[in-house]
């Protein structure tokens, strides 16, 4: 069965530090790009970062830019969020994502056809 | 960053209505546009993407169109696991927005 599992996530002060994993099971991660995304208690979705299968290309959404860093270690099969000064609206529960990227018509697609069960991560003091 | 607006933000509807959402772009964005549902405490399930594909194993009363700026989502016959929240996403340009979700509630 092919899955993701996240985990690392807790209560942590806010300007702390947290990082989040996400372990795929059943498929390569190497083949796919990998993405981010949270949602606040009660709120809507947000795309929060993507990372390219080798590594080599990253986006994210401005309110994280410069705080937080997604990276992969495709040996281990793995996808990473490193947090950095936290902020009391980071809290959310953070979902990973594999992307299949569709091709049609000569245009790549995101597709997000695979989810994680989320980690919760809540900043307070 | 490229803003999209899903109207109606909540909806009533009973077991075999015929549901439509909407979602707007604030720029075109070709056919790049993707559906989802997401259930409580749920992750999110992928419905459509390339704004008219139906993913795999999704039930064909799902159907999504539009290009440009105006997009819609349609379920044909509403059936119970269907009641959700639905949400779209632009994949045009960096970053990704999502709209702001539909809540779709038994009537």
């Amino acid at each position: 069965e092919m899955q993701l599992v996240e985990s690392g996530g807790g209560l942590v002060q806010p300007g702390g530090s947290l990082r989040l994993s996400c372990a795929a099971s059943g498929f390569s991660l190497s083949s796919y790009w990998m993405t981010w995304v949270r949602q606040a208690p009660g709120k809507g979705l947000e795309w929060v970062a993507n990372i390219k299968q080798d590594g080599s290309l990253e986006h994210y959404v401005d309110s994280v830019k410069g705080r937080f860093t997604i990276s992969r270690d495709n040996a281990k099969n793995s996808l990473y969020l490193h947090m950095n000064a936290l902020r009391a609206e980071d809290t959310a529960v953070y979902y990973c994502a594999r992307d299949m990227t569709p091709y049609e018509g000569n245009i790549y697609y995101d597709a997000f056809d695979i989810w994680g069960q989320g980690t919760m991560v809540t900043v307070s003091s | 960053a490229i803003q999209m607006t899903q109207s109606p933000s909540s909806l009533s509807a009973s077991v075999g209505d015929r549901v439509t959402i909407t979602c707007r772009a604030s720029q075109g964005i070709r056919n790049e546009l993707a559906w989802y549902q997401q259930k409580p405490g749920k992750a999110p399930k992928l419905l459509i993407y390339a704004a008219s594909s139906l993913q795999g194993g999704v039930p064909s009363r799902f159907s999504g169109s539009g290009s440009g700026t105006d997009f819609t989502l349609t379920i044909s016959s509403l059936q119970p696991e269907d009641f959700a929240t639905y949400y779209c996403l632009q994949d045009y340009n960096y970053p990704r927005t999502f709209g702001q979700g539909t809540k779709l509630e038994i009537k």
